[in-house]
């Protein structure tokens, strides 16, 4: 089974609108992070957002906010107020945690395009 | 900067050659991570070392090998190269505990001619 499933290959949004990019996660684990990178067109990637398991409240950073629903194993990306510039591929990840260090697994992206 | 450098940013080669691509991860972190990137394509985990030694492997082809030295940097050997093996490779590290996220070098882009 897929642990990191982003659904959206690609979507589209007016700028200055919100946008929500889909992510599902699969562990048994109880310690797990969530997180989010934008990869733009020059290639680097870029952390965007952090959300620990245990962690009550959802993630906010700026534009971007996570909304983590537990229960049905989801952390979707929350763009608000889109810029040009927001134009990217994004990544959602998973952490999970052993004793010898961590397991990071990437899902297939999404490209968003904000449309002027 | 994320405190990950990846050497060299970018590599011209020809098919049937071996390179070597180098990482130096963030101070203090033990875990380095190695991604391969191809056109259109999301990240495929390679290989994983903690403290120099190896945890975990991915799609790791055998023309494709690792090692991460004492001082914690990491080099990815790549050998007898094909057309299909053009790509941006990242390294990437982390603490190695239970919180932090991964943080991604810059990548090498790797052209095989």
């Amino acid at each position: 089974a897929q642990k990191i499933t982003q659904t959206q290959p690609g979507m589209f949004v007016q700028e200055k609108e919100a946008v929500t990019l889909d992510c599902t996660y699969d562990t048994s684990d109880q310690s797990y992070g969530l997180f989010w990178y934008k990869q733009p067109s020059s290639g680097e990637m870029i952390f965007l957002i952090y959300q620990g398991s245990y962690d009550e409240q959802n993630a906010t950073e700026g534009r971007y906010s996570l909304n983590f629903q537990k229960a049905r194993k989801s952390a979707n990306l929350v763009i608000s107020a889109s810029q040009l510039g927001d134009s990217a591929m994004y990544f959602c990840a998973m952490r999970e945690g052993s004793d010898t260090g961590n397991q990071f697994y990437f899902g297939t992206g999404t490209s968003l395009t904000v449309i002027p | 900067d994320s405190g990950v450098t990846q050497t060299p940013k970018h590599l011209i080669t020809a098919t049937g050659q071996r390179v070597t691509l180098r990482c130096s991860p963030r101070s203090g972190d033990l875990s380095v991570y190695w991604y391969q990137q191809s056109l259109d394509q999301g990240l495929q985990f390679l290989i994983q070392y903690y403290n120099g030694e190896e945890r975990a492997k991915g799609n790791i082809l055998e023309r494709f090998s690792a090692q991460q030295f004492p001082d914690l940097h990491s080099e990815l050997n790549l050998s007898s190269l094909e057309l299909g093996d053009s790509a941006l490779y990242f390294c990437a590290s982390s603490r190695g505990h239970d919180t932090g996220e991964l943080f991604f070098g810059e990548g090498s882009r790797l052209t095989v001619l």
